[in-house]
């Protein structure tokens, strides 16, 4: 089975820097991706992963370090905008599928 | 970009009756798209995986015949919730991934599903 894990909730103020860790349990391993979802919205693709070392794309970058199974999105220069949940999430070996972590609250206080 | 429509985006239904919800992939051809339900301040939980042509597999634990899925071409699945009680009220959400893999997993914007 696949199993991820995440803190439930981060609270920060605008401008500040948040780290997201996860850490996964996969049978196969093709890549951690990170979705951003605000309230009754569609999760929307902040970062992918498929090798170890960070990605950076704009105020976002996450990194991997497969032999750890382990994984962080770093959020920079807070925006009131960025409150929302954040889930990471693999694609193991089995036909595609992602399996998300639990999801982590981001909180941006003024 | 790759997108993903997903009608209708709410609905509201009488226990045991019948509801329909599509996912369109605009400009790319999905070959597999993926049905999620997600109750309120918890994760995704994956569904089904619908292939096109073929039969949907179900991830265990969901009732094949009260979530039926039809995947009848490259850009468009169904999911009918069949005899909706309401434990069944949930946003449930599709995604698809472009056969060629270029732009990962598009997620329609959800339907949120309440049954009363």
């Amino acid at each position: 089975g696949q199993s991820l894990e995440q803190p439930s909730e981060v609270t920060a103020v605008e401008g500040a820097i948040v780290q997201i860790n996860c850490t996964y349990q996969t049978s196969g391993f093709y890549g951690l991706s990170w979705y951003q979802q605000h309230d009754g919205g569609a999760p929307t693709f902040p970062s992918y992963n498929a090798l170890d070392g960070l990605e950076e794309t704009g105020r976002f970058s996450s990194f991997l370090s497969r032999s750890d199974s382990y994984g962080y999105l770093l959020l920079q220069e807070l925006q009131m905008k960025d409150s929302a949940s954040y889930f990471c999430a693999v694609r193991g070996a089995a036909g595609n599928k992602l399996t998300f972590g639990g999801g982590t609250r981001v909180l941006v206080k003024p | 970009g790759a997108v993903v429509s997903q009608h209708p985006s709410w609905v509201i239904c009488k226990s045991g009756t019948s509801v329909k919800i599509e996912c369109r992939s605009l400009d790319f051809q999905a070959t597999t798209m993926f049905w999620y339900r997600q109750f309120p301040k918890q994760s995704l939980m994956l569904m089904a995986t619908s292939n096109e042509g073929s039969k949907a597999t179900y991830e265990q634990g969901v009732e094949k015949d009260k979530f039926l899925i039809n995947h009848a071409s490259l850009t468009l699945s169904t999911l009918t919730v069949t005899s909706a009680h309401p434990e069944d009220s949930s946003f449930y959400i599709c995604s698809a991934r472009d056969i060629q893999g270029l732009y990962g997993y598009t997620f329609g914007s959800g339907t949120r599903l309440t049954v009363v």
